[in-house]
């Protein structure tokens, strides 16, 4: 069974940093492209970032670019997510989830940004 | 940037009786590979997003056969057949041809 688990989220204050993790299980992590999708409080799903299975490619929406920086330890079966210098608006749901075309989905780790 | 839009944003559904839900983007879909990746999620209350359907039309595992997806180019739509209870909640259109946008949801419910 794929298994997808969030951690790191909290409460921070405008302009410190943050980093994620997901941890996978119940498939070969390192045989798929992973990515971070957040959702802010009652809003819509947005796409933050994702990386291919050997990080040779990565990619950002505009919204993060410059600020957040994603990672993956094959060898630990986990994803990460720096996130520096937050912003009120990076408050939201943060997930993780599967492959290029999200095929499974964590259960989001909260991330609330404020003074 | 490739824009997604649905339409309706609400839709108030008897139960048993058919449901559409239209996206289109600002772009084609198609990619140089030929594939077209249009993918349509369900988020029910207090859930995480589950994918329904990949590649426009493409029913994943376990989702039930009311579930259906057409489309091409810039035109998609999601149709359920006979709408059941489980079926409320919020679904997306997305497109990962050029990288990665959602369509800002529609929200199903029962009448």
């Amino acid at each position: 069974e794929v298994q997808l688990v969030e951690s790191g989220g909290g409460l921070v204050q405008p302009g410190r940093s943050l980093r994620l993790s997901c941890a996978a299980s119940g498939f070969t992590f390192d045989d798929y492209a992973m990515h971070w999708v957040r959702q802010a409080p009652g809003k819509g799903l947005e796409w933050v970032s994702g990386i291919s299975w050997n990080s040779g490619s990565i990619g950002y929406a505009d919204s993060v670019k410059g600020r957040f920086t994603i990672s993956r330890d094959n060898a630990k079966n986990s994803l990460y997510l720096q996130m520096n210098s937050l912003r009120a608006e990076d408050t939201a749901l943060y997930y993780c989830a599967k492959s290029s075309s999200l095929d499974y989905w964590g259960q989001g780790t909260l991330v609330t940004v404020s003074s | 940037d490739v824009v997604m839009t649905q339409s309706p944003l609400s839709l108030p559904v008897t139960l048993g009786q058919p449901a559409s839900i239209s996206c289109r983007s600002s772009q084609s879909l198609v990619h140089s590979d030929g594939n077209t990746y249009l993918n349509w999620f369900q988020q029910r209350p207090g859930q995480s997003p589950r994918r329904l359907i990949y590649k426009v039309s493409n029913r994943d595992s376990g989702v039930p056969d009311r579930f259906s997806g057409s489309g091409s180019g810039t035109d998609f739509t999601l149709k359920i057949s006979r709408v059941e209870a489980e079926d409320v909640g919020v679904y997306y259109c997305m497109q990962g041809t050029h990288t990665f946008t959602f369509g800002p949801g529609t929200k199903v419910d029962i009448k």
